[in-house]
């Protein structure tokens, strides 16, 4: 099983609708917890960490966290086509100071 | 926010030859260095680690002759591919933990190297 796993998509939502990416991770003991947008041929950049359970909020991004089910969320509210991307899903394990990254959603809003 | 260069942004060599990629953190001090990986239409894989002052710990099947890392001060890490062949054509991309953030999670990408080799 890998450490992080998130489906690869295409995830294809219309433009105003909300963008639902899934992640789920193998180490139940992970305290800090990422998700990453990169564009083709960019770098990723922080959108949101989360360290305890339940829902976290900044702007149109939500991140949602299950330690119990192992399970980390992030929803895109009024999604645009500028966030059109790929989203990775990352956390850092309780045995190690690297971060760990999945191989991260493609996320497609159609106008 | 903290801003982390990488210099070449591109670069393009023929097979055998060494490449030199610098991470720079522009406006903090990084004692944590991060060296990635990046294939197409995969995900960032670590291949080391470098602490300022002290040799890099790599991952395991990431060869330590090969990929030769110096981190000589808290804003400079250097990754040097040596002979490089086409397989190492990638995009490596560097990231550098903020010696000064109150959270050690703070971490800050620089925005990669693409690499070719032919």
């Amino acid at each position: 099983q890998k450490e992080v796993e998130q489906n690869s998509g295409p995830l294809s939502v219309p433009e105003g609708a909300i963008a639902s990416l899934n992640c789920t991770y193998s180490d139940r003991g992970s305290q800090s917890f990422f998700w990453y947008r990169q564009y083709s041929g960019k770098s990723p950049e922080l959108i949101m960490s989360i360290y305890s359970n339940g829902d976290k909020e900044d702007g149109r991004f939500t991140a949602q966290l299950n330690k119990a089910s192992q399970y980390v969320s992030l929803l895109i509210r009024d999604s645009q086509p500028s966030d059109s991307a790929t989203y990775l899903c990352a956390l850092r394990g309780s045995s190690a100071s690297k971060i760990i990254f999945g191989s991260g959603t493609r996320l497609s809003i159609r106008p | 926010g903290a801003v982390v260069s990488q210099h070449p942004s591109r670069v393009i060599c023929k097979s055998g030859t060494s490449v030199k990629i610098e991470c720079r953190s522009l406006d903090f001090q990084a004692t944590t260095m991060f060296w990635y990986r990046q294939f197409p239409k995969q995900s960032l894989m670590l291949m080391a680690t470098s602490n300022e002052g002290s040799k890099a710990t790599y991952e395991q099947g990431v060869e330590k002759d090969k990929f030769l890392i110096n981190h000589a001060s808290l804003t400079l890490s250097t990754l040097t591919v040596t002979s490089a062949h086409p397989e190492d054509s990638s995009f490596y991309i560097c990231s550098a933990r903020d010696r000064g953030a109150s959270s050690t999670d703070t971490q800050y990408f620089g925005p990669g190297t693409r690499l070719t080799v032919l």
